[in-house]
C-alpha cells in the first residue's frame, strides 16, 4: 500500500527567506510524485509533478522539488518565499499506470505561515 | 477553459438524511474521482469513475455511492449521514485511467448536525 508522511504539521518562514516542506513516500514501484497547496476554504492546486526523468522538477508560482529515490523522498523548495504563499501544502503518491490503483494517496499537510 | 466545477458550495444536513453532491470534470477530461477532506487532515479517496463505472473504491462504508453521466459529471450521494460525515468534499478530474495529474474543485463543505 502506498503511503505518504509529512513530518512538519506547521512552519513559519520569514517573508523573503528560503523554504523547504519535507515529504517522505512509501510505494513498492515508480512513484509518480505530486505538491498541491489549498488556501483557506478552497480547493487544491497543482504546484508540480514528477513521473519520471530529471529529478529536480519546476513548477508554478517559483516553487521546485527534488525527487530522491534512495531516501524516498520528494521536498518542496523555493527560494524566496512571499506573504502570499501562506496556505496548506500536501504531498501526494500515485501509483501512475497501475492497472486498478489510480487513486493518489495524501500526507496530513504542512501548514505556512509567512511572517513579516 | 472552464475548469472543474462542484455544487452546492455549503450544504447542512441532518443525521440520518441523504445528500447528492454534484461534479463537472474539466474539459476535456473524462475521469472524476472523489476525496473527502476532514478538517486537519489531507484528502482520503473514495472512489473513481470511468466510463460510467466504477473503477476503484477507497475504504469508505456503502453509504457513499456515486454515478457518472454520459457527459462525464458525477454525483457523490452519502446516505444515512452521520456526524463525522462532516468534510470538505472534493471532485477530482483527470483524462483516461492512471493515477496522473488530477485537478481539483472547489469542493462542497457539508455539515451534518
Amino acid at each position: 500500500a502506498q503511503s505518504v508522511t509529512q513530518p512538519d504539521i506547521h512552519i513559519t518562514v520569514s517573508e523573503g527567506a528560503s523554504l523547504e516542506l519535507r515529504c517522505n513516500y512509501s510505494y513498492g514501484a515508480t512513484p509518480y510524485l505530486f505538491w498541491y497547496v489549498q488556501s483557506p476554504g478552497q480547493g487544491l492546486q497543482l504546484l508540480l509533478k514528477y513521473f519520471s526523468g530529471d529529478t529536480l522538477v519546476q513548477g508554478i508560482k517559483g516553487f521546485e522539488a527534488e525527487f530522491k529515490r534512495s531516501q524516498s523522498s520528494f521536498n518542496l523548495r523555493k527560494p524566496s518565499v512571499h506573504w502570499s504563499d501562506a496556505a496548506e501544502y500536501f504531498c501526494a503518491v500515485g501509483a501512475g499506470s497501475d492497472f486498478g490503483n489510480e487513486k493518489l494517496t495524501f500526507g496530513t499537510g504542512t501548514r505556512l505561515t509567512i511572517i513579516p | 477553459d472552464a475548469g472543474v466545477t462542484q455544487s452546492p458550495t455549503h450544504l447542512i444536513k441532518t443525521r440520518g438524511q441523504q445528500v447528492t453532491l454534484r461534479c463537472s470534470p474539466k474539459s476535456g477530461h473524462d475521469t472524476v474521482s472523489w476525496y473527502q477532506q476532514a478538517l486537519g487532515q489531507g484528502p482520503q479517496f473514495i472512489f473513481q469513475y470511468y466510463e460510467e463505472e466504477e473503477r476503484q473504491r477507497g475504504n469508505f462504508p456503502d453509504r457513499f455511492s456515486g454515478h457518472q453521466f454520459p457527459n462525464y459529471s458525477s454525483e457523490l450521494n452519502v446516505n444515512a449521514l452521520l456526524l463525522g460525515d462532516s468534510a470538505l468534499y472534493l471532485c477530482a478530474s483527470s483524462f483516461g485511467t492512471g493515477a496522473y495529474e488530477q485537478y481539483f474543485g472547489p469542493g462542497t463543505r457539508l455539515t451534518v448536525t
